[in-house]
């Protein structure tokens, strides 16, 4: 496709659950991120990857958040045991590689509430 | 430690006057900035960037921007403003090289 495609567009869970959200980049884009807006806020960085390998997990908030590229292309942010906290906008960017000669290019995100 | 701080979470202007967002920085090292915008239920667009040389950086829709390094600014300007401008902006920085860091955003409110 033309742009960055995430799905599912909102997704609505139990406190408890486990979710996924996927991440299509940008055909041949190397890098991809992954970014948490709370409401009301700016996006937050959770992590990177170059092709398949996770560069910095860093901003992820706790071992319940996990995420793969496992081709190096779709990419998908799993978050086990959620909790109220984790309700938020998540964001996937790709560019075409790790600087900023290339922009990061967004989806519209995924919307994820929590009960 | 790097940080960005916008003032103002909201502005609000009048169809084709001057906006300006203010948008201020923290970084140990020469960063890299950042505007975006970001329209209801979307992602962000990049409205332009600053990496090195020119310090007055020009973007897409009219908006430009400018470096102040003795400042530790980066504020965004247009114009004439327009109804479409309408969104939520986002400055942002980066000294990794890849992850960006976000402020809190300025909602731009534009009135007929």
């Amino acid at each position: 496709g033309a742009g960055v495609s995430q799905s599912p567009r909102y997704k609505v869970a139990k406190r408890g659950q486990d979710v996924a959200l996927r991440c299509d980049p940008i055909s041949g884009h190397v890098s991809l991120f992954w970014y948490q807006q709370a409401l009301g806020q700016g996006p937050e960085f959770l992590t990177y990857f170059q092709n398949e390998a996770q560069l910095d997990k860093s901003g992820l908030p706790s071992d319940r958040f996990f995420a793969e590229r496992p081709e190096g292309s779709v990419s998908t942010l799993k978050i086990q045991r959620t909790q109220q906290e984790d309700s938020a906008v998540y964001l996937c960017a790709s560019s075409g590689d790790g600087g900023f000669e290339q922009p990061q290019h967004f989806g519209d995100g995924t919307r994820l509430s929590i009960l | 430690a790097q940080s960005v701080t916008q003032l103002g979470s909201h502005v609000s202007v009048s169809e084709g006057a001057l906006v300006l967002l203010r948008c201020n920085y923290s970084s140990s090292v020469p960063p890299y900035l950042f505007w975006y915008v970001q329209y209801p239920n979307q992602g962000l667009q990049l409205l332009l960037k600053y990496t090195t040389g020119a310090t007055l950086v020009k973007g897409i829709n009219g908006f430009e921007a400018e470096f102040k390094k003795s400042e530790t600014s980066f504020h965004l300007t247009k114009p004439s403003a327009h109804m479409s401008d309408a969104a939520e902006y986002f400055c942002a920085l980066s000294n990794s090289g890849y992850a960006l860091n976000f402020g809190k955003g300025t909602s731009l409110l534009v009135t007929p």
